[in-house]
């Protein structure tokens, strides 16, 4: 019944590897995204899709690449990974783009980089 | 992008009345005002949202100002577990359609018995 679920839930790893973050809606949404919260709470759009297609990169680093292999999934690859990078990781859905639909957010992924 | 002012934290006895402020006075035209909120460890929560008419839904009713300057999210009766951090969100997007939250600082309620 999870509307939208993420995986993994907690990430703990070494600087330098790379790693993958899935997202998987099944409210047949057209729209998702990637927010980055970091240790000081703020909550930051990163990317959004709709249909497959790229829509909004907030001037996040390449080597953050997310891939949508189809509409119901949203996965953030992270290449090279910082210490900067140790956040939670929120995937959101949305109907589809425009004023009156909400977004509904996964539970996050807490990245944690060593 | 309308910028929003929120107070930092707020109190609120258990079933009383949680009045939450936020203040957009850059707001224009089409800018829809939203409220989440996150509770601790968990992803945002959608509340509700408005252009100028008051609203109210399951969850809370918001109170726009006639001038759309600022607003007000009521919780009619807070629980314990309304405690959480309350967002109020201006809608960027410009032309495009689509729908970018900012997020800034929220206000922090603490729901208390």
């Amino acid at each position: 019944d999870t509307a939208v679920s993420q995986t993994p839930k907690y990430l703990v790893t070494q600087m330098g590897n790379d790693k993958s973050i899935k997202c998987e809606q099944n409210l047949g949404h057209d729209t998702m995204y990637w927010y980055k919260q970091d240790s000081k709470k703020f909550l930051k759009i990163m990317f959004s899709y709709n249909n497959k297609e790229l829509i909004i990169n907030e001037t996040v680093p390449n080597r953050f690449s997310p891939k949508s292999p189809d509409k119901a999934h949203l996965n953030l690859h992270i290449n090279s990974l910082e210490l900067g990078d140790s956040a939670v990781y929120f995937c959101a859905s949305s109907p589809e783009a425009g004023p009156n639909n909400e977004q509904f957010f996964g539970p996050g992924t807490r990245l944690t980089v060593l | 992008d309308a910028k929003t002012t929120q107070p930092t934290s707020m109190d609120c006895a258990e079933g009383r009345a949680a009045n939450l402020p936020c203040n957009h006075s850059t707001i224009s035209g089409n800018e829809y005002v939203y409220w989440y909120r996150q509770i601790h460890s968990q992803g945002p929560q959608y509340i509700i949202h408005g252009l100028k008419n008051n609203e109210t839904n399951e969850m809370a009713s918001l109170i726009i100002t006639e001038d759309r300057k600022s607003s007000t999210l009521i919780l009619p009766h807070a629980t314990l577990r309304d405690t959480a951090v309350y967002y109020c969100i201006v809608r960027v997007g410009g032309n495009t359609g689509f729908q970018k939250l900012v997020f800034g600082t929220g206000t922090r309620l603490l729901v208390s018995p």
